[in-house]
């Protein structure tokens, strides 16, 4: 079965770092882009950026980069968000998701893990 | 970054009801356009990829259609299970936006 595992939720105070995990398996890890999604309490989903772990080549939306860090480690087909310093803003879920690509050019995101849960808070 | 909006924000509707979504795009995508369903507490759910593709397993009630800026997701006769939030998301290029959304809700 190909399945998404996404790390469990986590509560964290504002300024400490956070690394959260997404491990793939029932596929060719290392052959297809992860995606990162956002989606703060009550509100639509966000595009945050991609990574190829063939490669680790990254993208990220202007609205995330610098914000966090999008990673992988193919050995153990695993994806990564972190962030360095985190606010009381960055409080949402967090989904992964596979991206498949349907012609050239043209992606949707096809498989999505259960998401991780991230609490900011004093 | 290409905006992409959604109508209706939210819809009331009964089951047997057909029901479209509309999605604009503030510039031309071509087709490259997703729909996708959540439900609460859930992962969202890939239903309708390149505007007009049924993916893999979703029930054909479900079509899409259009290209270019404008696009609809059309429901034909309501389920219960169908209702919950629909998004589309363009995929033309990155960042690969979302619409805000369509909460389906039971009248």
């Amino acid at each position: 079965e190909v399945q998404l595992v996404q790390s469990g939720a986590e509560v964290k105070k504002p300024g400490e770092s956070l690394k959260i995990s997404c491990k793939g398996s029932g596929y060719s890890f290392t052959s297809y882009w992860i995606g990162w999604v956002r989606q703060m309490p009550g509100k639509g989903l966000e595009w945050m950026g991609i990574i190829y772990p063939g490669d680790s080549d990254t993208r990220y939306s202007p609205s995330f980069q610098g914000q966090v860090t999008i990673s992988a480690d193919k050995s153990i087909s695993t994806a990564y968000l972190q962030w360095s310093s985190l606010k009381a803003s960055d409080t949402a879920m967090y989904y992964c998701a596979r991206r498949i690509m349907i012609t050239f050019g043209d992606h949707a995101f096809d498989i999505w893990g259960q998401g991780t849960m991230v609490t900011v808070s004093s | 970054d290409i905006q992409m909006t959604q109508s209706p924000s939210s819809l009331s509707a009964s089951v047997g009801d057909r029901v479209t979504i509309t999605c604009r795009a503030s510039q031309s995508i071509s087709s490259y356009l997703n729909w996708y369903q959540q439900k609460p507490g859930k992962a969202p759910k890939l239903l309708i990829y390149a505007a007009s593709s049924l993916q893999s397993g979703v029930p054909s009630r479900f079509s899409g259609s259009g290209s270019g800026t404008d696009f609809t997701l059309t429901i034909s006769s309501l389920q219960p299970e169908d209702f919950a939030t629909y998004y589309c998301q363009q995929s033309y290029s990155t960042p690969h936006t979302f619409g805000q959304g369509t909460r389906l809700e039971i009248k």
